[in-house]
């Protein structure tokens, strides 16, 4: 079974510059997610999907990042412009469903490789 | 509100030797939900356990072993036997229901296994 795909692995631009990072969960999972982690610190959630409709975007900073996810399947995550302090490794993560389902073993979060962000 | 305290921010072993991982938690519900996930040099955090407030068993996997006491607020890793491929981040995570069941990670703690 092929994993959570991400796509760069990384990036470096300047500030203000806009980027875009893509993912592909693993088939047939219903959620996905998008985590921010900064070095030293543990990851946060930015926006949480179900199919293509979004759960959780309470810490997505929407002045300069926005999250879609098309079709239920593949999802962006972009920002525009760029910070210094955007630099980080983008997680993206997937899971069959989620609480809603009932179920405690859909919950479990696949991750990718993440994508780290460089802002000069 | 909902906190993950992992106080250990570097613990360096030799290999064989045991060691234990720390975590304290913060939730005032009483329905949650945690997890240890491994972050290795690749990048992609790794599931390892998930336990759920109602079940204080503690549990063994292999050389893992989970300690999960509701009454300090602890889920503690022991990993015995250390081994080199062991040298990771280790984070400790939670989600309740207050939170929208959103998993909430510790700062993680980095374990270094030398031969």
């Amino acid at each position: 079974e092929a994993g959570v795909a991400q796509s760069p692995r990384y990036k470096i631009i300047e500030k203000r510059q806009s980027v875009a990072f893509w993912c592909n969960p693993i088939s047939g999972h219903a959620t996905l997610y998008w985590y921010q982690q900064i070095l030293g610190q543990g990851p946060k959630l930015l926006i949480q999907f179900q199919n293509n409709g979004v759960v959780d975007d309470s810490q997505l900073p929407k002045d300069r990042f926005s999250a879609e996810r098309l079709k239920g399947v593949d999802s962006t995550l972009k920002i525009q412009p760029a910070k210094l302090e955007d630099s980080a490794v983008y997680l993206c993560a997937s899971s069959l469903d989620s609480w809603t389902s009932g179920l405690e073993s859909s919950y479990e979060q696949y991750f990718g490789p993440g994508t780290r962000l460089t802002v000069t | 509100a909902q906190k993950v305290t992992q106080a250990q921010t570097e613990i360096s072993v030799v290999e064989k030797e045991d060691v234990t991982l720390d975590c304290v938690y913060e939730t005032r519900d009483t329905t949650y939900y945690l997890f240890w996930y491994k972050q290795p040099p690749s990048g992609e955090l790794v599931f390892l356990i998930r336990r759920n407030s109602f079940d204080e068993q503690n549990e063994i996997s292999g050389r893992y072993s989970w300690n999960f006491q509701k009454s300090t607020s602890s889920f503690n890793f022991t990993i015995t036997a250390s081994q080199v491929v062991d040298s990771a981040v280790y984070f400790c995570a939670l989600s309740d229901d207050t939170g929208g069941f959103k998993t909430i990670f510790g700062a993680g703690t980095r374990l270094f296994v030398k031969a």
